[in-house]
């Protein structure tokens, strides 16, 4: 079945310590995103990227890093300098066309709750 | 600037009556337009989407959206809502006068609830 996985489905932090969330997707899509959702508040876009080795920051880049090193995985790291990283954590693909990311749809993996200590 | 107004943070209606959630938008440009679900914990599924084409569209589980552009709204709407409906639901405009994928704009959710 194609689809995204991420995992862990939980994660906790402690203080001053960085963590690693994992996007994988089999779509064979070259676009994604990895989106933080807090309540009562609608996703807002940390990074994406279009193409293997290529990504771009979102709205709310800091304190976040990325690689894009295979086209299936999209890694999200939650560094020490994000200090309010509690929040739920989802990753999307879409296609990538020339057109760029605004027509398509994206599809979501089941996504991760980061919790800090 | 391009933004999206869910106008109500929660709806609740019965079992088999209409469902409407209510959504507007401003773009300088003819946007995108997307409905999506999300069930608790989970992450979001299309429900539906417009790109200029028929303004009526027709999504799953039996929902629709008409896009109406002198009053920039993109309201969801279902004939009969179902228990199965209860969900977190996001309306989603997205700005083709750029390539950036942050011209991509999430509303903040509606919460529908469904009473027996």
């Amino acid at each position: 079945d194609g689809g995204i996985t991420q995992s862990p489905k939980y994660l906790f932090r402690k203080e001053g310590q960085n963590v690693t969330l994992s996007c994988e997707q089999n779509l064979n899509h070259d676009a994604m995103y990895w989106y933080r959702q807090d309540p009562g508040q609608g996703l807002r876009l940390i990074y994406y990227s279009q193409i293997v080795n290529d990504f771009q920051k979102g709205d709310i880049a800091e304190g976040y890093s990325v690689s894009r090193e295979k086209k299936e995985s999209f890694p999200l790291t939650v560094t020490s300098a994000q200090k309010n990283p509690t929040a739920f954590y989802l990753c999307a693909s879409s296609i990538g066309t020339s057109g760029g990311p605004m027509w398509e749809t994206q599809y979501f993996g089941p996504g991760t709750r980061l919790l800090v200590l | 600037a391009q933004s999206v107004t869910q106008l109500d943070s929660h709806v609740s209606v019965s079992e088999g009556t209409p469902v409407l959630l209510r959504c507007n938008y401003s773009s300088s440009y003819s946007p995108s337009l997307f409905w999506y679900v999300q069930h608790p914990n989970k992450g979001l599924q299309l429900l539906l989407k417009y790109t200029s084409a028929a303004t009526l569209v027709k999504g799953i589980n039996g929902f629709e959206a008409e896009f109406k552009k002198s009053e920039t709204s993109f309201h969801l709407t279902k004939p009969s809502a179902h228990m199965s409906d209860a969900a977190e639901y996001f309306c989603v405009v997205s700005d083709p006068g750029g390539s950036s994928a942050s011209k991509i704009i999430f509303g903040s959710g509606t919460r529908l609830s469904i009473r027996p």
